[in-house]
């Protein structure tokens, strides 16, 4: 059964880089059939589509980050990354990864990561 | 853009039943939706996706005694003969060729 594990700094400094990894087990990333997707859930609140990429590098981007977001694949370790940029007290958030179909919902989720983003 | 509307909390006895709703906007009132639940403290968990026809089909995981059904703009998610472990946020998801969206998520308690 596939599955995502989130990995990462709990805490970040406002103002950095904060950097995610997805690792995928007992499937490859490397299928043309799915797309690897990141969602994010600030404390008491709703789920929050960041951004999704096909294994072949193509990615698509929802308006929360505003343009701070970057989603890549690394074939060789069979993970997909997150890089948020100039993070403020606002990003502060439990980051899940997710895998989808083309056109069809997140099937798959990672048990997610608490990022907080503090001085 | 698609947007997905639902009740922000809902209510029903331990062994009954309880129709949770997700409203589509009016352009994008034939797309199909996903169910997801969250119980507390844990990842979403997917339930089923459920087309414009009413037609539903539930992930591996989904109990039996949930089922999905749709009306217009609106989707459901039933749930049959509640149980504790029903108590959840229920979130629902859709998506159109480069976006994909979440409803605000309706917060179940079993009573």
């Amino acid at each position: 059964q596939l599955q995502l594990q989130e990995s990462g700094p709990g805490l970040v400094k406002p103002s950095e880089t904060l950097s995610l990894t997805c690792t995928v087990s007992s499937g490859s990333i490397d299928r043309t059939t799915y797309y690897w997707g990141w969602i994010r859930q600030p404390p008491g609140k709703g789920l929050e589509w960041i951004g999704s990429i096909y294994y072949s590098g193509r990615a698509y981007y929802g308006p929360s980050l505003a343009g701070r977001g970057t989603i890549f694949v690394d074939k060789s370790n069979n993970q997909f990354s997150l890089k948020v940029a100039f993070v403020t007290a606002a990003d502060t958030a439990m980051y899940f990864c997710a895998r989808s179909l083309y056109h069809a919902p997140f099937d798959s989720w990672g048990q997610g990561i608490m990022v907080t983003v503090s001085s | 853009q698609p947007m997905l509307t639902q009740s922000s909390s809902a209510s029903a006895s331990l062994g009954s039943s309880v129709k949770l709703t997700c409203t589509l906007n009016n352009d994008y009132r034939n797309h199909i939706i996903a169910w997801h639940q969250q119980q507390t403290g844990k990842a979403p968990r997917y339930l089923m996706k459920v087309e414009n026809n009413g037609r539903y089909t539930k992930g591996s995981g989904a109990p039996d005694r949930f089922s999905g059904s749709s009306s217009g703009a609106d989707r459901y998610l039933t749930i049959s003969n509640l149980q504790s472990e029903d108590e959840a946020e229920y979130f629902c998801e859709t998506w159109d060729t480069d976006s994909r969206v979440f409803g605000g998520g309706t917060k179940l308690t079993v009573l």
